[in-house]
Order: C-alpha cells, then sequence, then structure tokens
C-alpha cells in the first residue's frame, strides 16, 4: 500500500510565483488535510476536506486554495507565493466515518520561498 | 492562539530512563486526544490516543495519563531505548477531524 503521497519533495520558489503541492491516498479516506510544520509552532491546519467537492478552512488558510475533485487528490495550491509560506507541507487523511480518527501523513513537501 | 500547550521543548535522557511530555488544553470541546511520533525526513505516525472519558491508557512502553478536570494530559516512555528518539505531538480533535497539535518536543534518549 502507497497510502498517502506526496509530490514534489523539495521545491524552491521565487516570491511571487504559483505552484501546486500534489497529494493523494489509496486508501479511500473521506477524509483529507493539509497542515504546514513550522520550528517552534507545531503542525497548523491549512485546509481540510471530508469530502470529495466539500473544503473547508482550517487555522492558517489565508495564501492557499484546495480543491477536491476526487476521493483520491487533495492538491494544495499557493497562488502568489512568499517567503512566509517556506516551511514544511503535510498532507493527511483519514477514514472520517468509522472507528477510527487515525490520521495518516505523508512524507512532507520542503518548500523554500525566496 | 496555541490550543494545546506541550511543554518542554526538548528533553533528554539516560538509556531506561522515564521522558515525560505535558500537555494542557482549555477547550472542552475537544473530544480524542492523541500521540504522534516524528523522525527526521518522515512524517508522524500516531503512537497512542486517548478519550476524556479514561484517565490512563498504556500500550507496550508508551502510557497516557489523562486529568480531565486539570484539562491536562501526558506521555510517559517506560525503559526508554535510542530508537525512542524523535519529536512528539500531543493534539486535540474536535468534531469533523479537526485537530489541534502542540509544538512538538525533541527527545534524546542517550545510550
Amino acid at each position: 500500500n502507497a497510502g498517502v503521497t506526496q509530490t514534489p519533495k523539495f521545491q524552491v520558489l521565487k516570491t511571487g510565483q504559483s505552484m501546486t503541492l500534489q497529494c493523494a491516498q489509496d486508501m479511500n479516506h473521506e477524509y483529507m488535510s493539509w497542515y504546514r510544520q513550522d520550528p517552534g509552532m507545531g503542525l497548523r491546519l491549512i485546509h481540510y476536506s471530508v469530502g470529495a467537492g466539500i473544503t473547508d478552512q482550517g487555522e492558517v488558510p489565508n495564501g492557499y486554495n484546495v480543491s477536491r475533485s476526487t476521493t483520491e487528490d487533495f492538491p494544495l495550491r499557493l497562488l502568489s507565493a512568499a517567503p512566509s509560506q517556506t516551511s514544511v507541507y503535510f498532507c493527511a487523511s483519514s477514514p472520517y466515518r468509522g472507528e477510527t480518527e487515525k490520521l495518516f501523513f505523508g512524507s512532507g513537501t520542503q518548500l523554500s520561498v525566496l | 492562539q496555541q490550543q494545546v500547550k506541550q511543554s518542554p521543548q526538548s528533553l533528554i535522557v539516560q538509556k531506561g530512563g522515564i521522558p515525560i511530555i505535558n500537555c494542557a488544553y482549555e477547550n472542552t470541546a475537544f473530544d480524542y486526544f492523541p500521540w504522534y511520533q516524528q523522525f527526521p525526513g518522515k512524517g508522524p505516525a500516531l503512537l497512542i490516543a486517548i478519550r476524556p472519558d479514561v484517565s490512563e491508557k498504556k500500550e507496550g512502553r508508551f502510557t497516557i495519563s489523562f486529568n480531565k478536570s486539570a484539562k491536562q494530559f501526558s506521555l510517559h516512555i517506560m525503559d526508554s531505548q535510542p530508537g525512542d528518539s524523535a519529536t512528539y505531538f500531543c493534539a486535540a480533535k474536535v468534531t469533523g477531524n479537526q485537530f489541534y497539535f502542540g509544538t512538538g518536543t525533541s527527545l534524546t534518549v542517550i545510550p
């Protein structure tokens, strides 16, 4: 099982550039989410989705867009990158309905904005 | 504002010691309290979790102690090993699977 797959693993952007961080899961999970991890800040929720066509904002949504057209994919878009968005980004999924709230994390994307 | 406050930021123990990591929260709507373990270059992975109607949960060498009235919970690692060296995050969940994470504790277990 691949689990949660994130691409790319590393990315360097210039201020103002746009890009999409990809996230795919093969576990048929309804719930998917994006976190950013910064030193001393822990993991902070950016956006999440409880199913195809449904998305909502987390703690730090500004500067990021998401969409959920399929159960498997949940891309994160940076429309105009800023140095403050330099971070490690993690995608996570969970079954949502049922007996578990366990989050399954991808291996992360390290993003630097110059 | 940090919804879940975690301490200490870092911890160094000798092999066999019992590191303790503490977390505190204010929101009484939280209904699930997991701990995640993260190794360098990897995503966090669920270690152990507890619900607020239980005061203690053990899984192998890992124990969560939960104090609902004080709104605090802690992770204890018995007989710690060098392989336990990692960053540990506490978290709390509200309805809808929104998780709030602590700031993390970097644990080093010295052989």
